[in-house]
């Protein structure tokens, strides 16, 4: 079966940096995705590892290793605007290559 | 424009009415989705329209009924719905169906049967 495994909260202060793991367990894996999403909000994309390495985007970055089904969000320099729930999420041949989601995982900020 | 627009915002019906939501991009994209969102929970695939033809359905009651009148709009009429259909309705869409192609969501329909 398809599942991935995200912490369900994380908490950090503003102006840290925080990490949001995911392992997953697919059976054709074709990519990890980061959604960014705020209470009442839509899901808004935030990056895209298809290989293994590290992609960085401003303050996110995000992190692959497909020989350990494991990926990273990397958020820097926090802002209490970045309080949000981040869903990683992969495309799976066996799902037709839709997005198989995470639980999510709420980020909460201190000051 | 990079812009999903859903509508309505909210919408409240009772158990025998009969109601359309509605989904809209001009990015030219020929993939579009409607996700089913519950509190606190990842959105949840309901079906995806590819070049205007339905490639997905992810065992969905027929109650919920889609429709894809053009390649830029996308409805979900209800009909005879229960009040555990109360949810989020994310409308999305993607350059492809398949792929590594960013998925843009729109904000959504806050649906709530009484």
């Amino acid at each position: 079966g398809q599942s991935l495994e995200q912490p369900s909260e994380v908490t950090a202060v503003e102006g840290a940096i925080v990490q949001i793991n995911c392992t997953y367990q697919t059976s054709g894996f074709y990519g990890l995705s980061w959604y960014q999403q705020h209470d009442g909000g839509a899901p808004t994309f935030l990056s895209y590892n298809a290989l293994d390495g590290l992609e960085e985007t401003g303050r996110f970055s995000s992190f692959l290793s497909r020989s350990d089904s494991y990926g990273y969000l990397l958020l820097q320099e926090l802002q209490m605007k970045d309080s949000a729930s981040y869903f990683c999420a992969v495309r799976d041949i066996a799902s037709n290559y839709q997005l198989i989601w995470g639980a999510g995982t709420k980020l909460i900020i201190k000051p | 424009d990079t812009e999903v627009t859903q509508t309505p915002k909210h919408l409240v019906m009772g158990m025998t009415n009969k109601k359309s939501l509605k989904c809209e991009q001009h990015m030219g994209h020929r993939a579009m989705y409607w996700y089913k969102q519950k509190a606190k929970k990842p959105p949840e695939l309901m079906f995806v329209y590819s070049y205007e033809k339905l490639s997905i359905n992810e065992s969905v009651p027929s109650r919920f009924s889609p429709e894809c009148p053009n390649s830029s709009l996308l409805n979900l009429h209800l009909h005879a719905l229960q009040p555990e259909d109360s949810a989020l309705y994310l409308c999305a869409s993607s350059q492809e169906s398949t792929g590594d192609t960013e998925a843009f969501f729109g904000q959504g329909t806050r649906l709530t049967v009484v």
